[in-house]
C-alpha cells in the first residue's frame, strides 16, 4: 500500500497569510493526488485534482503542485472560511490512500 | 445538481450487520464508479472500497474484505454497502463518492452527507 505523510499536522495562521501544506507518497505516483477540505462536522470537499487542477467553483487563491512523491497545497491570502482539516489522497494504485490531515485553525 | 444522500447507519452490537444505502441524484448513475470511504469519530479518512459501472470490478481495504459487500442498483440510482461481522473499530461516519473517471487517477467528488455506524454493545 502506498503510505501518505503531511506536513505540518496542525498550524495556526492568519487572515490573508499564505499557507503551504506538504503530501509525500512512499512511491512515485505521477501526479495522481488530489486534495480535500473538510470543516467540521461537514463531508470533504474537493479542492484539487490531478495534482494541480482547481475544482470548477473552488476559489482561485487554491492551488497544487507536484509530481512523483512530493505534493505541495497552497493557500494564497487565507479566509476565514478556509480554516478546515486538509487532506492530500493518492489514487495511483488501490486501495486508495488519505494522508492523516493537516488541521489549519485561526492564530 | 449532483446530490448523494447516505441512509441506514445507527447503533448495532458487536458481529451484527448494517446495510447501507446511497441514492444518487442530478447524474447519470450508471455511468460513474463509485466509492465508499469512512471516517471514525475524530480520525482521518479511509477508502473502503469501489465499484465500476456494472459491477465486475469491485476491490476493497484488506479492513474490510470478507466482511462488507459494496454493490450497485443503476436502475434505481443507488448504491449499497452490506456491513456483516461488525466491530467496534468499524464504528465511523459512512460516505458515499463518486468517481468522476475509471478508478486509477480519479477522485472522489462529490460525497454525500454521511451516515453514522455506532458498534457498541
Amino acid at each position: 500500500d502506498i503510505q501518505m505523510t503531511q506536513s505540518p499536522s496542525s498550524l495556526s495562521a492568519s487572515v490573508g497569510d499564505r499557507v503551504t501544506i506538504t503530501c509525500r507518497t512512499s512511491q512515485r505516483v505521477s501526479t495522481y493526488v488530489n486534495w480535500y477540505q473538510q470543516k467540521p462536522g461537514k463531508a470533504p470537499n474537493l479542492l484539487i485534482y490531478a495534482s494541480s487542477s482547481l475544482r470548477s467553483g473552488v476559489p482561485s487563491r487554491f492551488s497544487g503542485t507536484g509530481s512523483g512523491t512530493d505534493f505541495t497545497l497552497t493557500i494564497n491570502s487565507l479566509q476565514p472560511e478556509d480554516f478546515a482539516v486538509y487532506y492530500c489522497q493518492q489514487s495511483y494504485s488501490i486501495p486508495f490512500t488519505f494522508g492523516p490531515g493537516t488541521k489549519v485553525d485561526i492564530k | 445538481q449532483v446530490h448523494l444522500v447516505e441512509s441506514g447507519g445507527g447503533l448495532v452490537e458487536p458481529g451484527g450487520s448494517l446495510r447501507l444505502s446511497c441514492a444518487a441524484s442530478g447524474f447519470i448513475f450508471k455511468d460513474y464508479y463509485m466509492s465508499w470511504i469512512r471516517q471514525a469519530p475524530g480520525k482521518g479518512l479511509e477508502w473502503l472500497s469501489y465499484i465500476d459501472t456494472s459491477s465486475p470490478s469491485i476491490y476493497y481495504a484488506d479492513s474490510v474484505k470478507g466482511r462488507f459487500t459494496i454493490s450497485r442498483d443503476n436502475a434505481k440510482n443507488s448504491l449499497y454497502l452490506q456491513m456483516n461481522s461488525l466491530r467496534v473499530e468499524d464504528t465511523a461516519i459512512y460516505y458515499c463518492a463518486r468517481l468522476p473517471t475509471s478508478s486509477i487517477g480519479s477522485w472522489f467528488d462529490p460525497w454525500g452527507q454521511g451516515t453514522l455506524v455506532t458498534v457498541s454493545s
